[in-house]
């Protein structure tokens, strides 16, 4: 079955600063990459996801890159806000939504005003 | 609804006791999901849905744990027997397919269940 290995665990960055969250996968037959943020007592919720047909998307202050060849995806958040304190979770998935999806263990990113 | 819709918030079961636990997909969504977070974060997948029909039970424990989708009813997750080892969080998601396109899965807000 697919493994998702996500780091760092922890990461604290100064307001303002780049925050960045690299996971590996291990099927290669998987093409959907959710990216959640989970905050305290609450259930993941969907930030960013890319296909496999595609090597880097962006949403305003936060973009996902995609190395297919090397099993790599990484998320990269630009200007750091203390709401964005949170637990990040990478996940891989066959085809999309639809499909069970198959979690990294998470980063608690902390953002330090 | 617009949003996954899960009950009891927190549970509290004594060992061996029976814990049920519900879920009200997004309105339209097809798809249903149950995945258990324990306290290190981790998510294990358990079963999903295609309407009433389980879809993919690769994750279901075998024995104790049971699922059901039935029509005009909330999804509902069942633990026989509890042992203290199933205190986790259990968020159930919905997402949808329809034409060739999916959706995104929607995670409702978890059910906390303690077994002491």
């Amino acid at each position: 079955g697919e493994n998702v290995e996500q780091h760092p665990s922890t990461l604290s960055v100064q307001e303002g600063d780049s925050a960045v969250i690299k996971c590996t996968y291990s099927d290669s037959a998987s093409n959907y990459f959710p990216w959640y943020k989970q905050e305290l007592g609450k259930g993941p919720q969907l930030i960013i996801d890319i296909r496999s047909n595609v090597g880097e998307k962006k949403d305003q202050r936060i973009a996902v890159t995609l190395n297919k060849t090397a099993k790599h995806f990484s998320l990269h958040i630009t200007e750091t806000q203390p709401e964005d304190s949170a637990v990040y979770f990478c996940a891989a998935s066959k085809t999309g939504g639809y499909q069970k999806v198959t979690f990294g263990i998470g980063t608690k990113l902390q953002v330090i005003p | 609804g617009e949003e996954v819709a899960q009950t009891p918030k927190h549970l509290v079961r004594g060992e061996g006791q029976k814990a049920k636990l519900y879920c009200a997909p997004i309105k339209g969504h097809s798809y249903v999901f149950w995945y258990q977070q324990v306290l290190k974060n981790e998510f294990k997948f358990l079963i999903s849905f295609q309407n009433e029909n389980v879809f993919d039970e690769t994750g279901m424990p075998k024995e104790r744990f049971s699922a059901k989708c039935l029509p005009n009813s909330p999804c509902s997750l069942e633990i026989q027997a509890t042992k203290l080892e199933d205190s986790a969080v259990y968020f159930c998601a919905s997402s949808q397919w329809h034409g060739g396109r999916d959706t995104e899965a929607f995670f409702g807000q978890g059910t906390r269940l303690t077994v002491v």
